[in-house]
């Protein structure tokens, strides 16, 4: 089955810096997604990619949906205390025929913010 | 507007023991997933409804796991009977339609002992 590297699996940063996490894939993707996790709660979308090259800003966040449609990358500019949590990467491919876009996701960044 | 529905929000039971998780989407969404997170994974695809039929089950353990969502709307995933690996937690998510985003409900945690 398709596969997604995430990296890195988790990170320290101080309060105010930037981050940067990525996502690989030996496939292609339609369509990139990043989902943020908080303890005891469903993944919540933060940015939707749908273009090869899109790059695409949600408030401190950015992210883009890579050339070759196997990569993305999620940037986070000063960073808060409330960033903590696991980010996922997914990556959507599929059948519009059959009606299935199954989600494929990466296994998780995990950011830890110290103030 | 009021988000994916699910309970009980945990559960712990016997190995070879069965369970039931339920899920009600957000309103008005034709589309209804669930998916299995074991710890330190991302969730992964068991199941995906369009109304009351399904489209895409070809990663549910068929042998013990069963969904249904006989009225387009509310839906059940049943394991029976449970095994240790199945410990994970099952998040249930819904969107509009098959191309629209998802939204996740806060997942069942399922421990088995």
């Amino acid at each position: 089955g398709q596969q997604l590297n995430q990296s890195p699996q988790s990170m320290f940063i101080q309060e105010g810096e930037d981050v940067s996490m990525n996502c690989t894939s030996s496939s292609i993707f339609n369509t990139w997604l990043w989902y943020k996790q908080d303890p005891g709660e469903g993944p919540v979308l933060l940015i939707a990619l749908y273009k090869a090259g899109e790059l695409t800003s949600n408030g401190r966040l950015t992210a883009q949906f890579g050339i070759t449609r196997k990569d993305s990358f999620l940037n986070i500019s000063a960073s808060i205390p409330s960033d903590v949590g696991i980010y996922f990467c997914a990556g959507r491919s599929g059948d519009s025929g059959a009606g299935s876009y199954q989600l494929t996701f990466g296994k998780g960044t995990k950011l830890s913010v110290i103030p | 507007e009021a988000g994916v529905a699910q309970s009980p929000r945990y559960k712990i039971i016997e190995k070879r023991q069965s369970v039931a998780f339920w899920c009600n989407p957000i309103s008005g969404h034709a589309t209804l997933y669930w998916y299995q997170q074991i710890l330190g994974q991302g969730p992964k695809l068991l199941i995906q409804f369009q109304n009351n039929g399904v489209v895409d089950d070809s990663q549910l353990p068929k042998d013990r796991f069963s969904a249904e969502r006989l009225k387009g709307v509310d839906s059940t995933l049943k394991i029976q009977p449970a095994k240790l690996e199945d410990s994970a937690v099952y998040l249930c998510a819904s969107s509009l339609g098959t191309y629209n985003e998802a939204f996740f409900g806060q997942g069942t945690r399922l421990t088995v002992v």
